[in-house]
């Protein structure tokens, strides 16, 4: 099946670990997102890729990074310069097409030890 | 930065009724703009995307847009439980940012048997 697969659905990390949400698509899409989501809040950009090897920041791309070495492939690291890490984390992606609408993958769940 | 305001609810409306969602923006140059349904603990999911201004009806939802007045709107005719949810309201990024989305930080609807 077509589509846009997180994992793990659930992560924990302890004090000063850096850890790695994977995110990969199988929908040919150009472009793919990071958003954050903290309880009761709505979605905040993290990192945005809409070509292999390029990324742009997004409004909080502070502790965070990423890469983007292949088409289907877009990870998040969180660093352990990111002091509040607990959060939900979506990946999406879209068809760099006209008025495409974004995608979701059905995220993961990060919580510190 | 680029402002998406929604009503924060919760709203509550019964069984059979229309659930009126509404969505404001800043950036009176948005041209795309796109409703995401989550429920509780799950991902985005798209409902409808309006491009151009007036309604765009599917099935039992309906999204209205007035650009002149820099809102959009999201009408659930005879709402059901199953629609019980956080409905998300975004704006397509402009220029450089022509690749992203703005959320909304999202509007809670309960529909009571």
């Amino acid at each position: 099946d077509g589509g846009i697969t997180q994992s793990p659905k659930y992560l924990f990390r302890k004090e000063g670990q850096n850890v790695t949400l994977s995110c990969e698509q199988n929908l040919n899409h150009d472009a793919m997102y990071w958003y954050r989501q903290d309880p009761g809040q709505g979605l905040r950009l993290i990192y945005y890729s809409q070509i292999v090897n390029d990324f742009q920041k997004g409004d909080i791309a502070e502790g965070y990074s990423v890469s983007r070495e292949k088409k289907e492939s877009f990870p998040l690291t969180v660093t352990s310069a990111q002091k509040n890490p607990t959060a939900f984390y979506l990946c999406a992606s879209r068809a760099d097409r006209d008025n495409q609408p974004q995608h979701f993958g059905d995220g993961t769940r990060l919580s510190i030890l | 930065q680029k402002e998406v305001e929604q009503n924060s609810g919760p709203l509550s409306v019964p069984e059979g009724a229309i659930a009126s969602l509404n969505c404001t923006y800043s950036d009176r140059g948005s041209q795309s703009f796109f409703w995401y349904r989550q429920y509780s603990g799950k991902s985005p999911e798209l409902i409808m995307f309006i491009y151009s201004n007036g309604d765009k009806e599917d099935g039992r939802f309906t999204a209205q847009l007035n650009k002149a007045s820099q809102y959009v709107s999201l009408l659930i005719r005879d709402s059901q439980p199953s629609d019980s949810a956080t409905y998300l309201c975004a704006v397509r990024g402009r220029g450089s940012t022509l690749g992203r989305l703005y959320f909304g930080r999202g509007t809670q609807l309960t529909v009571w048997p």
